[in-house]
């Protein structure tokens, strides 16, 4: 079975420009995640998908990221304009259902913003 | 809200010897417990995972947890470590309202 696969693996801006993260889940995975880590910290969670809809946005600066799922697969974080303090590794993760499901990871995406 | 708590930044362990990791949580009502392991450059793993029942837990890769309601702790273990479990360990805390929130994490080290 195809893991969570990202794109790019890793990615340089300079401060206050855009960048885009995408992410295809296991296939029939309804739930679909997004993690910030930030070095030394564990993950924490941006934005949780079920099927296309949002669960839980809480935690996502929505004044300059935006995630999308579009047709309940795919999905796509932004951020616009990035800061100093976006640099993260960003995890996409995706589960047959709720967190009780296990959750598999890709290998994330390394934003270093100078 | 839950939290969670890993007090040792950075463990050394000597190839053979047992090993246990330290995970503390804070939730008002039972917890759902995982622990998770990142390898460099590669995704998180469940290793394991507690959500009722046998307070013991057995996990992939010979790894096991014991869940202690009374010390709000979820410690994991091995009892022989091999070079290969040389990595990053996240215990994490679920609640009803399907937030998983991570510990900062252990590093192991594997001496040969």
């Amino acid at each position: 079975e195809a893991g969570v696969a990202q794109s790019p693996r890793y990615k340089i801006i300079e401060k206050r420009q855009s960048v885009a993260f995408w992410c295809n889940p296991i296939s029939g995975h309804a739930t679909l995640y997004w993690y910030q880590q930030i070095l030394g910290q564990g993950p924490k969670l941006l934005i949780q998908f079920q099927n296309n809809g949002v669960v839980d946005d809480s935690q996502l600066p929505k004044d300059r990221f935006s995630a999308e799922r579009l047709k309940g697969v795919d999905s796509t974080l932004k951020i616009q304009p990035a800061k100093l303090e976006d640099s993260a590794v960003y995890l996409c993760a995706s589960s047959w259902g709720g967190f009780n499901t296990e959750a598999f990871f890709g290998q994330g995406t390394r934003l270093t913003v100078v | 809200a839950q939290s969670v708590t890993q007090p040792d930044i950075h463990i050394t362990v000597s190839e053979g010897a047992s090993l246990e990791l330290r995970c503390n949580y804070s939730y008002g009502a039972t917890p759902y417990l995982f622990w998770y392991v990142q390898s460099p450059g590669q995704g998180l793993q469940l290793l394991l995972k507690y959500f009722s029942g046998d307070t013991l837990v057995q996990g992939i890769k010979g790894f096991e947890a014991e869940f202690k309601r009374s010390q709000s702790s979820f410690n994991l273990r091995k009892p022989s470590v091999h070079w290969s479990d040389a990595a990053e360990y996240f215990c994490a805390v679920g609640a009803n309202d399907y937030k998983l929130s991570f510990g900062a994490g252990t590093t192991v080290t594997v001496r040969a």
